[in-house]
């Protein structure tokens, strides 16, 4: 049972647009929705993150939009940048057992 | 911001061999540490979660006797892959779990690329 669907696979922007990733949820478990960027070769390193009564957070060009009753969230990154190109990970954080259970990842390409 | 550092960044071995990879959380202390493996264009698998002082929590399907983990001491937790053979070449990550304005979260070490020949 995969508990954290992310879509897409792959997401292909121009420079200067609007990136956007959708994850959803079945375990009510999670209290915590973090967002992780990984660099080739590199480990996934924390770019946002969200509670679940909150309904939107936003730090510079990155922005979540949680809905809680639809048990969806996504990420949104504004005036996307080649240097944003990463695979990007959704997750649920169960703060009870310490630990996330990841989507399966979107690669993200901006290009020039 | 929290760091967790890994050793090494890359190992190459030959089969049968043991490999063995340190994670370190180097200015918080971390009672729990996780372990994940990570293939090509693919998501984390989480393999087990270190316990400080006890044995750790292997995943369904994760050999306890092939991934060997030791937890010593708060800041460092180890993982030894015992006999490694060219299917167990993948990038190893450990991360640790710590509260940041009283929410906890995962920070990652840079992982680990091994490489069995």
């Amino acid at each position: 049972q995969q508990q954290v669907k992310q879509s897409p696979q792959s997401l292909i922007v121009q420079k200067g647009g609007i990136s956007i990733i959708n994850c959803a949820y079945e375990n009510t478990a999670f209290d915590y929705f973090p967002w992780y960027q990984q660099f080739p070769g590199k480990g996934p390193a924390l770019l946002i993150a969200i509670r679940p009564d909150v309904s939107e957070k936003k730090e510079g060009r990155f922005t979540i939009s949680f809905n809680k009753s639809a048990k969806q969230f996504s990420l949104h990154i504004m005036d996307s940048q080649p240097g944003d190109s990463a695979t990007y990970f959704c997750a649920g954080f169960n703060t009870n057992a310490g630990k996330s259970t990841f989507g399966d990842g979107t690669t993200l390409t901006v290009k020039p | 911001g929290a760091v967790v550092s890994q050793h090494p960044s890359w190992v190459i071995c030959k089969s049968g061999t043991s490999v063995k990879i340190e994670c370190r959380s180097l200015d918080f202390q971390a009672t729990t540490m996780f372990w994940y493996r990570q293939f090509p264009k693919q998501s984390l698998m989480l393999m087990a979660t270190s316990n400080e002082g006890s044995k750790a929590t292997y995943e369904q399907g994760v050999e306890k006797d092939k991934f060997l983990i030791n937890h010593a001491s708060l800041t460092l937790s180890t993982l030894t892959v015992t006999s490694a053979h060219p299917e167990d070449s993948s990038f190893y990550i450990c991360s640790a779990p710590l509260a940041v304005r009283y929410q906890e979260t995962q920070y990652f070490g840079p992982g680990t690329r091994l490489l069995v020949l």
